[in-house]
């Protein structure tokens, strides 16, 4: 399978635990996407990298969230000091010259964090 | 007033009708425009992509872009039950990507 990968798949935590979700993306795919998704909404842009660079960040992304790309493949995001507000399905995706444009985002199949 | 707004639905259409999904979105700086189909517990899914006004098609479905209006549409023709889902408009003005709150579509056999 080529596509975008996550894991956890699911993540159950006590509020105030510190949890880390890992993204591979596509390969090749040089830009990578964290978003987070609520039911009946639509996925909220949190950080984007491109190669290692983090070259954006929702200014609605509290301290608590870091990302990072170490060496421009697979990123972690991680949450720490876990509130119920942060359960949500976090989403990664890629995009890069394979499979489509630059823009054209390809997603995994989601984290889903419930917050206790 | 926010970034991409969508009609939530939801919007029944008998089998084989025309499904039209409507998008309207703020930035007049952006660019780049793209339709997603969601599935009930699955990720969004890329369908269409465009970038200049006017209309793109592949296969059944068609993405309309009008930016004097701010305004991208979805045509689903011959819609089928398999298309049953949330649709979802994203644009990216700069360098961030947002979406709207989805469309749900239901398309009774």
């Amino acid at each position: 399978d080529t596509g975008v990968s996550q894991n956890p798949r699911h993540k159950i935590t006590k509020r105030g635990q510190n949890v880390t979700f890992r993204c591979d993306p596509i390969s090749e795919h040089n830009r990578l996407y964290w978003y987070r998704q609520t039911l009946g909404q639509g996925p909220e842009f949190l950080t984007y990298f491109q190669n290692e660079a983090q070259l954006e960040k929702s200014r609605l992304l509290s301290d608590r969230f870091s990302a990072e790309r170490p060496k421009g493949s697979f990123s972690t995001l991680e949450i720490q000091r876990t509130e119920q507000g942060d359960s949500a399905m976090y989403l990664c995706a890629s995009s890069g010259p394979r499979l489509g444009t630059y823009n054209e985002q390809f997603f995994g199949p989601g984290t889903r964090l419930t917050v206790l | 007033q926010k970034e991409v707004e969508q009609n939530s639905g939801p919007l029944s259409v008998p089998e084989g009708a025309i499904a039209s999904l409507n998008c309207t979105y703020s930035d007049r700086g952006s660019q780049s425009f793209f339709w997603y189909r969601q599935y009930s517990g699955k990720s969004p899914e890329l369908i269409m992509s465009i970038y200049s006004n006017g209309d793109k098609e592949d296969g059944r479905f068609t993405a309309q872009l009008n930016k004097a209006s701010q305004y991208v549409s979805l045509l689903i023709r011959d819609s089928q039950p398999s298309d049953s889902a949330t649709y979802l408009c994203a644009v990216i003005p700069g360098n961030q990507f947002y979406f709207g709150t989805g469309t749900s579509l239901t398309v009774i056999p």
